[in-house]
């Protein structure tokens, strides 16, 4: 069975920092990866998607994510945090079922992002 | 492309009534999922449905969940009767294959 470990419910930067959010999973298939962002009080945005091939993978909004197999992680990174990055983040992984893809998600990862 | 679609957006009901919320999903994707999220529990997978036939319904909490597709253009999740502990965002999402699409979702309150 998949599953999802996102480190630390809330995380907090400066605008202008760093942005590091944690992501690692458990499969027993070779997996597919993907975050989401949630706007309060709006669905989940699909930001990136790890399927196959190159293993860093870029997303919407200047975020990018790396699998990395033997560390079982898929880590989102964005280089300068923005006010508007401010949301709820979701790293979910798919089972890859015969009739699709079902997800699993995270417990969520709360950033905030500081003036 | 009008994304997936869900209606209500909002609905606040008293205990016991029947709630129904509609989905209608992005055209040609064959896979369609209902999710409920709540603060407690995050992100549940409720059911899916493949080419209109329920594949995995065993996130259904209990008997008075019901949801059916009766085309590929249209699904609907029923409570019946609705409880307190039912209140919830209720999103539907659907798929071409490798990627997951979500609405906006139906916030519903159960007083």
């Amino acid at each position: 069975a998949q599953s999802v470990t996102q480190l630390g419910s809330h995380v907090s930067v400066s605008e202008g920092a760093l942005v590091l959010l944690r992501c690692n999973y458990s499969s027993s298939v070779p997996p597919y990866l993907f975050w989401y962002v949630q706007y309060p009080n709006q669905g989940l945005q699909l930001l990136l998607k790890y399927t196959t091939g190159a293993t860093l993978v870029k997303g919407i909004n200047g975020f990018e994510a790396e699998f990395k197999k033997s560390e079982t992680s898929f880590h989102l990174t964005k280089p300068s945090a923005h006010m508007s990055d401010a949301a709820e983040y979701f790293c979910a992984v798919s089972d890859r079922g015969e009739y699709g893809n079902k997800l699993v998600f995270g417990a969520g990862t709360i950033l905030r992002v500081k003036s | 492309d009008a994304g997936v679609i869900q209606s209500p957006r909002h609905e606040v009901t008293e205990m016991g009534q029947e709630v129904t919320l509609r989905c209608k999903p992005i055209s040609g994707h064959n896979s369609l999922f209902w999710y409920r999220q709540t603060m407690m529990r995050g992100l549940e997978l409720l059911i899916y449905f493949n080419n209109n036939v329920p594949i995995d319904d065993s996130g259904m909490p209990e008997d008075r969940f019901s949801a059916k597709m009766p085309n590929a253009s249209f699904s609907t999740l029923k409570i019946q009767p609705s409880e307190p502990r039912d209140s919830a965002v209720y999103f539907c999402a659907s798929s071409p294959s490798n990627a997951i699409y979500f609405g906006e979702g139906s916030w519903l309150t159960v007083v």
